[in-house]
């Protein structure tokens, strides 16, 4: 059974242009959440998904950050226009319902983002 | 806001050296702990759930133990080796449908 998949793998950009990540999660989980990986701040949560509807956006940085869950097996993450603090890796995990104790979170290999 | 640390931050061990490393959580209304382990350039990947106050749990040399009247948790590695080199991070689940991470340990294992 495939694993979470997201795309690109790696992507170096220049300050001010447009980046989409892409992921697809695995079939028949219920949440689909994305999470930044920095040195600084470790595995933060931007933003997730149940039943691909949005449930809670806090933890995205900024207006120049935008996710959607068009179905269920596929999601974006944008950022527009970026900028060198964008820098990380981000991953898409996806799980079935959480529950009290939390269900394990399933991760891609994420993507690596150089913002220059 | 939900405050999961972990200490150190990182670590350079030789192999055959035991280590361990601590993950600090709020010890009111606990449900679960949860151990992932990265290695760079793959995907995170879950090594324990944790749930009951006591709990040891096992896999292979790494072991994990569990206090949640003081709000801790130690993952112990038995006789590192370099493939154990990674970030160890735990994570705690909030309002039932998420779990927020600590910053993790990097550990560094050298021949």
């Amino acid at each position: 059974d495939a694993g979470v998949i997201q795309s690109p793998r790696h992507e170096v950009t220049e300050m001010g242009q447009e980046v989409t990540l892409r992921c697809k999660p695995i079939s028949g989980h219920d949440y689909l959440f994305w999470y930044r990986q920095t040195m600084m701040r470790g595995l933060e949560l931007l933003i997730y998904f149940n039943n691909n509807v949005p449930i809670d956006d806090s933890g995205m940085p900024e207006d120049r950050f935008s996710a959607k869950m068009p179905n269920a097996s596929f999601s974006t993450l944008k950022i527009q226009p970026s900028e060198p603090r964008d820098s990380a890796v981000y991953f898409c995990a996806s799980s079935l319902a959480q529950g009290r104790t939390g269900n394990t979170i399933y991760f891609g290999e994420g993507s690596w983002l150089t913002v220059v | 806001i939900l405050n999961v640390e972990q200490s150190p931050q990182s670590l350079h061990v030789q192999e055959g050296d035991s280590t361990n490393f601590t993950c600090s959580f709020p010890s009111s209304n606990f449900y679960a702990l949860h151990w992932y382990r990265w290695e760079t350039a793959k995907s995170p990947e879950a090594l324990f759930v944790m749930t009951l106050n006591g709990d040891e749990k096992k896999k292979g040399r790494i072991s994990a133990t569990l206090n949640t009247k003081e709000g801790y948790s130690y993952l112990y590695i038995k006789g590192s080796q370099p493939e154990d080199s990674a970030t160890y991070l735990c994570a705690f689940p909030a309002g039932f449908q998420k779990l927020v991470f600590g910053t993790g340990t990097r550990l560094l294992v050298s021949p």
